[in-house]
């Protein structure tokens, strides 16, 4: 079975701290997601990577950056939390490049900054 | 503009009746198609594909849905609820041959009770 972790369920930090996410996929995939879920608005797609060192920018990369030196790991980082990255983050990776392969998803980390 | 429409935002069913949640498009092609659910406090898991081929596709846990490329829908039904499939539920689309990673657009999602 393909198992994506993220390292916490639940955070709790202070506005302005430097917060990190840290996902591990162990099914050799070379795609990546970072995903913030909030009521109303689905999932929203903050960056992604289809390789080691690469990344792009989703639909809402603002606030966010992300690392990936290792093909099994994927991190965001939130350079300075703020109130409204309150929300639910979704870790997901895939097989290929071609679009036909699902995305395995982390249970999540619902993160909370006071 | 592409997008993806889910235009239930929540639906409640007896335990044993049928269930159809709907799914819109709008893309230039036909784009590969999915759905997923998310149990609370999990992840999303899939559900069913599709690619081409048979418009009616099967997946697991007795769900399946229907491709109409004359609607550009691809809606998920299953004919009897149980308690367990309480949960919401996500059509995502994927622009084929799309090199970007297989980057997925979700729909808002359907948020599913089973009454008993």
């Amino acid at each position: 079975d393909v198992k994506v972790t993220q390292s916490s369920r639940y955070l709790v930090k202070r506005t302005g701290e430097k917060v990190f996410l840290e996902c591990v996929q162990d099914m050799d995939h070379e795609n990546m997601f970072w995903y913030r879920q909030d009521p109303g608005l689905g999932l929203r797609l903050i960056y992604f990577s289809y390789d080691v060192k690469m990344k792009e920018k989703g639909d809402i990369p603002e606030g966010y950056s992300v690392s990936r030196e290792k093909k099994e790991r994927f991190s965001l980082i939130l350079e300075s939390a703020s109130t409204n990255q309150t929300s639910m983050y979704l870790c997901a990776s895939s097989l290929g490049n071609l679009g036909m392969y699902e995305q395995y998803f982390g249970p999540g980390t619902r993160l909370t900054v006071t | 503009a592409q997008s993806v429409t889910q235009p239930d935002i929540h639906i409640t069913v007896s335990e044993g009746a049928s269930l159809e949640l709907r799914c819109n498009y709008s893309y230039g092609a036909t784009p590969y198609l999915f759905w997923y659910v998310q149990s609370p406090g999990q992840g999303l898991q899939l559900l069913l594909k599709y690619f081409s081929g048979d418009t009616l596709v099967q997946g697991i846990k007795g769900f399946e849905a229907e491709f109409k490329r004359s609607q550009s829908s691809f809606n998920l039904r299953k004919p009897s609820v149980h308690w367990s499939d309480a949960a919401e539920y996500f059509c995502a689309v994927v622009l084929p041959y799309n090199t970007n990673a297989g980057k997925s657009t979700f729909g808002d999602g359907t948020t599913l009770t089973v009454k008993p």
